[in-house]
């Protein structure tokens, strides 16, 4: 039972450089998430997809973009790497947005960027 | 000030022993509540919801106090495996109607033997 699968695991950058992070559920979940979690800061929400077809933005947006490719893939590009994007990087999903308040998290990928 | 504040801890108590803390919230209409728990260098899982009225799950209650706006975790009889991070969440639903979920920043518990 895989859940949400995040891939990849680790990665560094250096300053400039872009890549995107890959996401992928398999519980039928119709929203999903993508948050960056820093020391002291608690997890911040970088964009949402409350459905298939849409995208929004979350507290974080800058430096990030995101694509809903079906109902199991969003996708979180990174054009040029900044060093104060190094964070841990957790997609989410879950039924409805938000509504229950319970998010499957994937594992995370922890980004580092020089 | 913080939409929702946790004290970091840690706290460090022995095995057996109860151990509670709290989380504050500025938003007065926040609707929902919530703790989660996060491993070491793991994802966070929903621990559980936290509802009005004050709910238990086994070892666990949660409580809530909307006139003082916080939230409480009370975990008794701790065990070794109850060593992690608690994350308070709070939903809020803002003038637009959009919701979302603010995350603290987390309160690191060790259990000791």
């Amino acid at each position: 039972n895989a859940g949400v699968t995040q891939t990849p695991k680790f990665q560094v950058l250096k300053t400039g450089q872009s890549m995107t992070l890959q996401c992928a559920q398999d519980m039928n979940h119709n929203s999903m998430y993508w948050y960056r979690q820093d020391p002291g800061m608690g997890l911040r929400l970088i964009y949402y997809s409350a459905s298939e077809g849409t995208t929004d933005k979350g507290e974080v947006p800058n430096g990030y973009n995101v694509s809903r490719l079906n109902k199991r893939e969003f996708s979180l590009r990174l054009e040029s790497a900044a060093p104060s994007q190094t964070s841990v990087y957790f997609c989410a999903s879950s039924k409805t947005p938000f509504t229950s308040g319970e998010l499957f998290f994937g594992e995370g990928s922890r980004l580092t960027v020089l | 000030r913080k939409e929702v504040e946790q004290d970091p801890g840690p706290f460090n108590v022995p095995e057996g022993a109860t151990v509670a803390f709290n989380c504050t919230y500025s938003n007065s209409a926040s609707q929902s509540f919530f703790w989660y728990r996060q491993d070491c260098r793991k994802e966070p899982k929903l621990l559980m919801s936290v509802y009005s009225s004050g709910n238990e799950d086994g070892r666990f209650t949660a409580q809530l106090n909307r006139a003082s706006q916080y939230i409480s975790l009370l975990i008794r009889d701790s065990k070794l495996s109850d060593s992690a991070t608690y994350l308070c969440v709070v939903k809020e639903v803002s003038n637009f109607g959009n919701e979302k979920l603010t995350f603290g920043t987390g309160t690191r518990l060790t259990i000791i033997p």
